[in-house]
């Protein structure tokens, strides 16, 4: 149980192009998901918490114009990188927090989704 | 402020054992997490501790003491798949995930 889905796994497009990943709980309500983003050989680094039915809560540093979330419902939360150019390249995390706080795992993790800008 | 500390990197043998420290400091304490994470994929959990001591999970263990902040992360029999990088992560008591930077496991044969 406790399956996360998130979806493109890899996307590549040109510089200028907005792109929206989608995070969702396939068995589970999640109240609260997050994004994480990650560059090549460095570690998770936390962009924002999504919660759902209010906005999200970003990082300091993190551009909230840039990178629209959506958390519409208990088991989707959907990341939108607006105007996307090769800085942006990277690769992105969703987890997401059970509500029932079942089993000892705090977060479930998607299976990420790879970014290249041209 | 909250802060976990690992290594950034270690090297070991294949069949050999390694320990990954993790020392924390944060507000409040709900649980103590491994992850492990290969180059590319996202990270896989490893364990969970919330009382002092082992606990054991076949090659893996991990060890914790709240009243020092530490723990550990125990692989043995090391095998080359277990390269990869291994994070530590506090709960606090607001119930948010606190990561550390992660250690880079190299594996030698």
């Amino acid at each position: 149980g406790a399956v996360v889905s998130q979806h493109p796994s890899w996307v590549i497009c040109k510089s200028g192009t907005s792109v929206k990943i989608e995070c969702r709980s396939l068995d589970f309500q999640a109240t609260t998901m997050f994004w994480y983003r990650q560059f090549p050989k460095q570690s998770l680094m936390l962009m924002a918490t999504s919660n759902e039915g209010s906005k999200a809560t970003y990082e300091q540093g993190v551009e909230k114009d840039k990178f629209l979330i959506n958390h519409a419902s208990l088991t989707l939360s959907t990341l939108t990188v607006t105007s996307a150019h090769p800085e942006d390249s990277s690769f992105y995390i969703c987890s997401a927090r059970d509500l029932a706080h079942r089993g000892n795992q705090p977060q479930h993790f998607g299976d990420g989704t790879r970014l290249s800008i041209l | 402020g909250q802060n976990i500390d690992q290594p950034t990197e270690m090297t070991a043998t294949e069949g050999a054992i390694v320990q990954i420290n993790c020392t924390y400091q944060t507000s409040g304490f709900n649980g103590l997490f491994w992850y492990q994470q290969h180059a590319g994929e996202a990270p896989t959990f490893l364990s969970y501790n919330v009382l002092d001591g082992l606990e054991e999970k076949g090659r893996f263990s991990s060890f914790l003491s709240r009243s020092k902040g530490y723990s550990y992360l125990l692989l043995k029999e090391l095998q080359m798949k277990d390269s990869a990088s291994y994070l530590c992560a506090v709960r606090d008591s607001n119930y948010q995930l606190i990561w550390g930077a992660g250690t880079k496991l190299i594996i030698k044969p």
